[in-house]
């Protein structure tokens, strides 16, 4: 089993729809969870953060966070073609500090 | 507040070669991160310098080394190398390093190809 796990898409949505992104990962312990996009030929930049479970909203981004369920996600509300990337869960790994675990990605497509 | 910036951007090494690459994390951000990135593993965490001291380190062979500096520059070294180490390599840099994990902030990354 794969320590952090997201469908690796496409996830196709049309403009000003609801995107709907998910991951699972497999450490009970873990404690910080980072959603982050990369388009194509560039380096990741952090969307949000989230510790604690429940809802966090920043402008159109909400993450979503349950640690019993072992689940993260992400929505983007009002989708627009900009959005068009791919998104990247990571969580803390093991050992402590700045260690991230990423998810292979999920590839998100927004068509006018 | 200038972001995290790495040098060189682009590289081409041959087989059986070195090759070090440089990072300059955040203004005041002591904690410096490499990752690998490659289209089939994904982005792997290679290891994590703060106060110029290796404190977390991923599952890659002795070949890839790194170190930090008093001003917390960081370089990586891949001795030796592989075809396999072609990859796209990225910094992240984060600031207090109280134990927890911070949030990090990638710098563009450098390419490396390896013929």
């Amino acid at each position: 089993q794969k320590e952090v796990e997201q469908n690796s898409g496409p996830l196709s949505v049309p403009e000003g729809a609801i995107a709907s992104l998910n991951c699972t990962y497999s450490d009970r312990g873990s404690q910080s969870f980072f959603w982050y996009r990369q388009y194509s030929g560039k380096s990741p930049e952090l969307i949000m953060s989230i510790y604690s479970n429940g809802d966090k909203e920043d402008g159109r981004f909400t993450a979503q966070l349950n640690k019993a369920s072992q689940y993260v996600s992400l929505l983007i509300r009002d989708s627009q073609p900009s959005d068009s990337a791919t998104y990247l869960c990571a969580v803390n790994g093991p050992g402590g500090y700045n260690k991230l675990i990423f998810g292979a990605g999920t590839r998100l497509a927004v068509h006018p | 507040k200038a972001g995290v910036t790495q040098t060189p951007r682009y590289l081409i090494k041959t087989r059986g070669q070195q090759v070090t690459l440089s990072c300059s994390p955040i203004s005041g951000h002591r904690s410096v991160s490499w990752y690998q990135q490659t289209p089939g593993q994904g982005l792997q965490f290679l290891f994590e310098y703060f106060s110029e001291t290796q404190r977390n380190k991923g599952n890659f062979p002795g070949r890839f080394s790194g170190r930090q500096f008093s001003n917390s520059r960081s370089e990586m070294n891949v001795s030796t190398l592989e075809l396999g180490d072609s990859a796209l390599y990225l910094c992240a840099s984060s600031g207090a390093g109280t134990g927890g994990t911070d949030t990090q902030y990638f710098g563009p990354g450098t390419r490396l190809t390896v013929l």
